[in-house]
């Protein structure tokens, strides 16, 4: 059973510019969110995708968007980078959408913008 | 609304003591709730999660927590403390609200182990 992949583990990009973080669910998971963990900070909700759909969004604006594929992986665009989109990014899948589900990490994506 | 308290923000313990660490939840339903740990550059692990099932929940590497409804507490322990158990420790709350989960983190507890 192959985990969560994320790719790249590491990324420099310039304010202003764009970037798009990817992710490989674990087989067999339809549902993949997202998180933003700031330095010393716990993990804080961006959105999350449902058999390609999004259906729970956290307080990001909408510079923060996603797809997901048929085989079910997951991207995480964000536009208009800021110095504060510096953080780790993880991506999370699991078998469905009933909270009692269990979360698997990726190892994160480490994103800085200067 | 959802959230979770870790009580503490840094905990240290001398190898082979018990370990302690507090946290306090707030939600309007019956929530599912969970303890991840965070190895230094690692990803997330599941230790353990309570889902209105028994409510002292057993979890990987001698981890233990106790689900107390009144005190709205989930408290994480562990008999005996090793050097491998030192990393950032997370309390997690989860629900589900209309077609949407997502899980809530506290701000972490940093455990410390000396010799």
């Amino acid at each position: 059973e192959t985990g969560v992949t994320q790719s790249p583990t590491h990324l420099i990009k310039t304010r202003g510019q764009q970037v798009t973080l990817r992710c490989s669910s674990q087989s067999g998971h339809n549902t993949v969110s997202w998180y933003q963990q700031a330095l010393g900070q716990g993990p804080q909700f961006i959105f999350q995708y449902y058999r390609e759909e999004e259906n729970g969004r956290g307080n990001f604006p909408p510079r923060f968007s996603g797809l997901q594929f048929p085989n079910y992986s997951s991207e995480l665009n964000v536009n208009a980078l800021e110095l504060d989109d510096s953080a780790l990014y993880l991506c999370a899948s699991r078998g469905g959408l009933a909270a009692s589900y269990e979360q698997y990490f990726g190892p994160g994506t480490r994103l800085t913008v200067t | 609304a959802q959230s979770v308290t870790q009580l503490d923000s840094h905990v240290s313990v001398s190898e082979g003591t018990p370990v302690l660490l507090r946290c306090n939840y707030s939600s309007s339903y019956s929530p599912s709730l969970f303890w991840y740990v965070q190895h230094p550059n690692k990803g997330l692990q599941l230790l353990l999660k309570y889902t209105s099932a028994a409510t002292l929940v057993k979890g990987i590497n001698g981890f233990e927590a106790e689900f107390k409804k009144s005190e709205t507490s989930f408290h994480l322990t562990k008999p005996s403390a090793h050097m491998s158990d030192a990393a950032e420790y997370f309390c997690v709350v989860s629900l589900n609200t209309g077609t949407a989960s997502k899980l809530t983190f506290g701000t972490g507890t940093r455990l410390q182990v000396t010799l």
